[in-house]
């Protein structure tokens, strides 16, 4: 069992319609819950982080984390094409080395 | 500032032959990192580099992998033998060691072995 699952299945969604993506987790040690946002053919940049059970907000971004359920989610809303992207979840133990799901790709159609 | 580069970007490969990655990691942070991105297996811890420290190498898939840190800065990965599995976009990230939440992630280079 992979640490961090993730449905990597595709996802599209007309222009203004909220995302929503989420990940499990297996180890209850994971201290740190991170969002990345990845371009193709670029590298995966940060959207977000937290380290507690509860939602977090950046703007139209929010991630949620249950840690009971070792549950975490982000929900995009109104999305735009700009969005586009895949999205990946993380986790950490704090020992700075990260355990990735596979990844959703995202289109938000316009 | 300037960002992590890697290169090459693309390197293409016979099987059985050494390949060497780079990484410049953005000046100043101390932690290096190594992943592996793959259709199907998303992205994989390899190494990582903290200051003098001795790097943590659970993650590297054999022993045809191998990695130098010089001078606390730049970052080599070399795979030895290159096979097919092999092929895949090989990501450095270099962080300042505050937290696992910043690390920045270069471009990667794409590696196809033929």
């Amino acid at each position: 069992q992979k640490e961090v699952e993730q449905d990597p299945g595709p996802l599209s969604v007309p222009e203004g319609a909220i995302v929503s993506l989420n990940c499990t987790y297996s180890n209850s040690a994971f201290q740190y819950f991170m969002w990345y946002r990845q371009y193709s053919r670029k590298g995966p940049e940060l959207l977000m982080y937290t380290y507690s059970s509860g939602n977090k907000e950046d703007g139209r971004f929010t991630a949620q984390v249950d840690k009971s359920s070792k549950y975490i989610s982000l929900f995009i809303r109104d999305s735009q094409p700009s969005d586009s992207a895949t999205y990946l979840c993380a986790n950490s133990y704090g020992n700075n080395r990260l355990a990735f799901g596979k990844g959703n790709q995202v289109v938000v159609i316009p | 500032g300037a960002g992590v580069s890697q290169s090459p970007s693309n390197k293409v490969t016979e099987k059985g032959k050494d390949v060497e990655l780079r990484c410049d990691p953005i000046s100043g942070h101390t932690a290096l990192y190594w992943y592996r991105q793959s259709l199907g297996q998303g992205l994989e811890f390899l190494i990582y580099f903290q200051g003098n420290s001795a790097p943590d190498k659970s993650g590297l898939p054999s022993d045809r992998f191998s990695a130098e840190r010089t001078g606390g800065s730049v970052s080599t990965l070399t795979i030895q033998r290159t096979q097919q599995e092999d092929s895949a976009v090989y990501l450095c990230a270099s962080s300042s060691g505050q937290g696992p939440y910043e690390q920045y992630f270069g471009p990667g280079t794409r590696l196809t072995v033929t």
